[in-house]
């Protein structure tokens, strides 16, 4: 059983082009969260999605940043003219279940490294 | 705000010693906790977790950690490191009901061969 699988590992971008993220969650799961990882700082809640919806984007740069989930295909993010505060490690989780339930659990893929020249 | 503390940034022991690892979070209401490592290179994993019961969980690798309510603490315990525990760890909480995780800045274990 595959785990999230992420891709790029790593994605090297020049100020001002666009870098889009991937994210294939878990077989079964239906569930999908980005978080983001600056140097030196713990993992920072982004945005979280079901297929087709977006939950809660709270998380988000107001602008600049998307993210969709469709009902086919993987789950994406995207960075509109990426600017050098932008070099991260972005890490896309999944889960099978309604994260209000007392038995969550997080399944994390390997992260996409962001370097923005 | 909510928020969660890893005071040791930096960890270096020797094989066979026992190791400690702070969490404490600040929230008043019912969390659930977990720690999760990052061996290098690879995704993050749960180690443990904790939702009710036994204040004392045990995880995987020999690990444990004891949530001390009063103390609004999680810390992770290993009796006896190998060098293979060269990791980081992650500390997170969920308030219950919620599904955002808040996680710490992260401890960066290294243990000598």
């Amino acid at each position: 059983n595959a785990g999230v699988m992420q891709n790029p590992r790593h994605l090297v971008r020049r100020r001002g082009q666009e870098a889009r993220l991937r994210c294939s969650p878990m077989k079964g799961h239906s569930h999908v969260y980005w978080y983001r990882q600056l140097p030196e700082e713990g993992l920072k809640f982004m945005v979280y999605l079901q297929k087709e919806n977006i939950i809660d984007e709270s998380g988000m740069p107001k602008e600049r940043f998307s993210a969709e989930f469709p009902k086919e295909g993987p789950s994406i993010l995207r960075i509109q003219q990426v600017v050098r505060g932008d070099s991260a490690a972005y890490f896309c989780a999944s889960s099978d279940r309604d994260p209000g339930s007392n038995t969550g659990e997080l399944f994390f893929g390997e992260g996409s490294r962001l370097t923005v020249l | 705000a909510q928020s969660v503390s890893q005071h040791n940034h930096h960890v270096i022991l020797s094989e066979a010693a026992s190791l400690e690892l702070g969490c404490n979070y600040s929230y008043g209401g019912t969390v659930n906790l977990f720690w999760y490592v990052q061996y290098p290179g690879q995704h993050l994993q749960l180690l443990l977790k904790y939702f009710s019961g036994d204040p004392l969980v045990k995880g995987i690798k020999g690990f444990e950690a004891e949530f001390i309510k009063s103390k609004f603490s999680f810390n992770l315990r290993k009796p006896s490191v190998q060098w293979s525990d060269t990791a980081e760890y992650f500390c997170a909480v969920m308030p219950s009901g919620t599904y955002k995780y808040i996680f710490g800045t992260g401890t960066r274990l290294k243990v000598l061969a």
